[in-house]
């Protein structure tokens, strides 16, 4: 089976303090994504990775940085941690390969409140 | 680019009854998937089920089928014989179709649906 793994769970943050979100898939993805999930707003695209040391900004960037230095880890950065990123934060991974249906795997989520 | 827009934030079915899920979406694309998640309580989201914009059959699996109305750009999810494992949050996805690298999705704003016994 494919495994997403966030490596915490639940987090307690100071504002401006810089937060570090890790995600480790094992399954040789290429793709790797990370998304915030907000109620009513359902996922939200931050950052996506589709190759070692590549990104691409999704719909919601700002105040948010990547880094993809091994290919199957990618981590989500927060800089100066405000209280409007208190959220759940979802990783997911899937390969570029068409053969598999192009499916997502999602990681448990992090949840992060910024006090 | 795309919306996709679930406009049921909440529903209810008594256990082994069937329910329907609304999701509508909006995409100049011609070619493209479309997928229901599922998010069990304070677990993991899950795919559900899968449907590839080329082809007219609509997909099932198991006790959950899809209604795919292209034309009308509408994808709802039918879930018959309702378990109390099917309480969870229940997410429409749109993927472009595409060859290159990024297979992204745009997500609705969730159904939270509730089972009860």
């Amino acid at each position: 089976d494919v495994k997403v793994t966030q490596s915490s769970r639940y987090l307690v943050k100071r504002t401006g303090e810089k937060v570090f979100l890790e995600c480790v898939q094992d399954m040789d993805h290429e793709n790797m994504f990370w998304y915030r999930q907000d109620p009513g707003l359902g996922l939200r695209l931050i950052y996506f990775s589709y190759d070692v040391k590549m990104k691409e900004k999704g719909d919601i960037p700002e105040g948010y940085s990547v880094s993809r230095e091994k290919k199957e880890r990618f981590s989500l950065i927060l800089e100066s941690a405000s209280t409007n990123q208190t959220s759940m934060y979802l990783c997911a991974s899937s390969t570029k390969h068409r053969g598999s249906g192009n499916t997502i795997y999602f990681g448990e989520g992090s949840w992060l409140t910024v006090v | 680019a795309q919306t996709v827009t679930q406009s049921q934030p909440e529903m209810s079915v008594q256990e082994a009854e069937t329910v329907t899920l609304s999701c509508t979406y909006d995409t100049s694309e011609s070619n493209y998937y479309l997928f229901w998640y599922k998010q069990p309580p304070s677990r993991q989201m899950i795919l559900v089920i899968r449907q590839e914009a080329y082809k007219q059959q609509n997909a099932t699996e198991n006790r959950f089928s899809v209604n795919f109305q292209k034309a009308a750009k509408s994808f709802s999810l039918k879930i018959s014989d309702s378990q109390l494992g099917d309480t969870a949050m229940y997410f429409c996805a749109f993927m472009k179709r595409d060859n290159n690298a990024g297979n992204m999705l745009t997500f609705g704003g969730g159904t939270r649906l509730m089972v009860k016994p």
